[in-house]
């Protein structure tokens, strides 16, 4: 089946670490976002990419940087990891026509 | 700017009651908009959206342009609807997906 995958799954960290959450699809959609699940706050938008070659803050960018390596790859760095980015990120795929986002099973961060 | 609220973090109700889930709005042209859910353990998934006009799994939703309102419907809870529901928003020129806060559902037997 046709998937949405990242790694890592759960990841606990340290103050000032750099860190990468990955994503992949076997969609082949175009589109690509990062979402982060805090608890009250839903779902915020970070970025998000409509081809390899387009990359758009969201509604919380600060503090966070983005990769599209191809279509089926997008990538969330955290350069220097703080407590309040401690959160479950979501990435998801979408089509242009519907709309319909597909989300990957989520990466819980930890920071200490 | 789009902006989506959902004014109930936690709503409550007993098996067989009538169930309404409130979403509302704020955007400048013609919007999509969009019901999640994420049932416990599961992916978020897409329950329905506004322009399909469907029911699905005995929920629906209309969207009020006058009262900027899209509010998810259910007349009779199941426990299994017991899950986080979110309400989306895309603009008229097919952009990104704006999310509300959410809402926690709890069907009680």
């Amino acid at each position: 089946d046709a998937d949405v995958t990242q790694t890592p799954r759960n990841r606990i960290t340290k103050t000032g670490k750099r860190i990468m959450l990955e994503c992949s699809q076997t969609k082949g959609h175009d589109r690509m976002y990062w979402y982060r699940q805090d608890p009250g706050l839903g779902l915020q938008l970070i970025y998000y990419s409509f081809d390899v070659k387009d990359i758009n803050k969201g509604e919380i960018s600060d503090g966070y940087s983005v990769s599209r390596q191809a279509q089926a790859k997008f990538s969330l760095s955290l350069e220097s990891a703080i407590p309040n980015q401690t959160a479950l990120y979501f990435c998801a795929t979408s089509d242009y026509y519907t709309g319909e986002l597909f989300f990957g099973e989520g990466s819980r961060l930890t920071v200490l | 700017a789009q902006r989506v609220t959902q004014p109930e973090k936690l709503l409550s109700v007993f098996k067989g009651a009538p169930v309404e889930l409130k979403c509302n709005y704020s955007y400048s042209g013609s919007p999509e908009l969009f019901w999640y859910v994420q049932y416990s353990r599961q992916r978020l998934q897409l329950l329905l959206r506004h322009i399909s006009r469907e029911s699905i799994k005995g929920f629906t939703a209309d969207l009020n342009k006058g009262e900027t309102s899209f509010h998810l419907k259910k007349p009779f809870a199941q426990e299994e609807d017991s899950a986080m529901y979110y309400c989306a928003l895309r603009g008229n020129q097919g952009g990104k997906l704006i999310f509300g806060q959410g809402t926690e559902l709890s069907v009680k037997p």
